[in-house]
């Protein structure tokens, strides 16, 4: 079964650091690009960052550019979110999505709440 | 970049076929071929419906269509069915490496 499964949410001061997990399986993940997406309460789904199959190229959403770093280990089949400077903002469900343009699998999410 | 203009709300009764647009502009859904349209029942994972503006992966209804002319793209959903009701987001390649949504249309099943 093709399957992706984020870890990693909780609750964080402002200010503060997260790092996402998603652990994928049921496809062959090192020639995968993949994504994180996020839904933020009452807001729409936003696009926040990418990484290439070989991990040697990355992309952003702008708000999140030199707070985010998006990483890889295609030796264990999963997709990293560092996430520093954490702002009230950030607050959303994040989801892990195999693909680049379009994304073909998605997991269920996990809830990052950043508050006082 | 901009989020792409989609209408809060659609509805239609089963059976009926309803369409919903997703506006953006000469820089992303007028450029590119890279549109999709996703759906998400609160709680789930999203769902890709359409891809590359008009195809259909395998296990979508052929219910769902998906079409683009200038900077606006459509998913019409034809023959409403009652779990056809769930938010609808569109998205586009916007150039340097940015993915852009649509704010997401809540479609109704009367």
């Amino acid at each position: 079964e093709v399957q992706l499964v984020e870890s990693g949410g909780g609750l964080v001061l402002p200010g503060g650091s997260l790092r996402l997990s998603c652990a994928a399986s049921g496809f062959t993940f090192s020639t995968s690009s993949m994504s994180w997406v996020r839904l933020a309460p009452g807001k729409g789904l936003e696009w926040v960052a990418s990484i290439m199959k070989d991990g040697t190229e990355t992309y952003y959403v702008g708000s999140v550019k030199g707070r985010f770093t998006i990483s890889r280990d295609n030796a264990k089949n999963s997709v990293f979110l560092q996430m520093n400077s954490l702002t009230t903002e950030d607050t959303a469900v994040y989801y892990c999505g195999k693909g680049r343009l379009s994304l073909d699998v998605w997991g269920q999410g996990t809830t990052v709440t950043v508050s006082s | 970049q901009s989020a792409l203009t989609q209408p809060p709300s659609a509805s239609g009764s089963p059976g009926q076929s309803v369409t919903i647009s997703c506006t953006g502009t000469s820089s992303d859904v007028g450029a590119y071929k890279f549109v999709s349209w996703y759906q998400h029942h609160p709680g789930k994972a999203p769902k890709l419906m359409i891809y590359e503006v008009s195809k259909r992966p395998s296990g979508v209804p052929d219910r769902f269509s998906g079409s683009k002319s200038a900077n606006t793209a459509s998913l019409t959903v034809s023959g409403l069915q009652a779990e056809d009701e769930a938010d609808y987001y569109c998205t586009s390649y916007a150039g340097t490496n940015n993915l852009v949504f649509g704010g997401g249309t809540k479609l109704t099943v009367l």
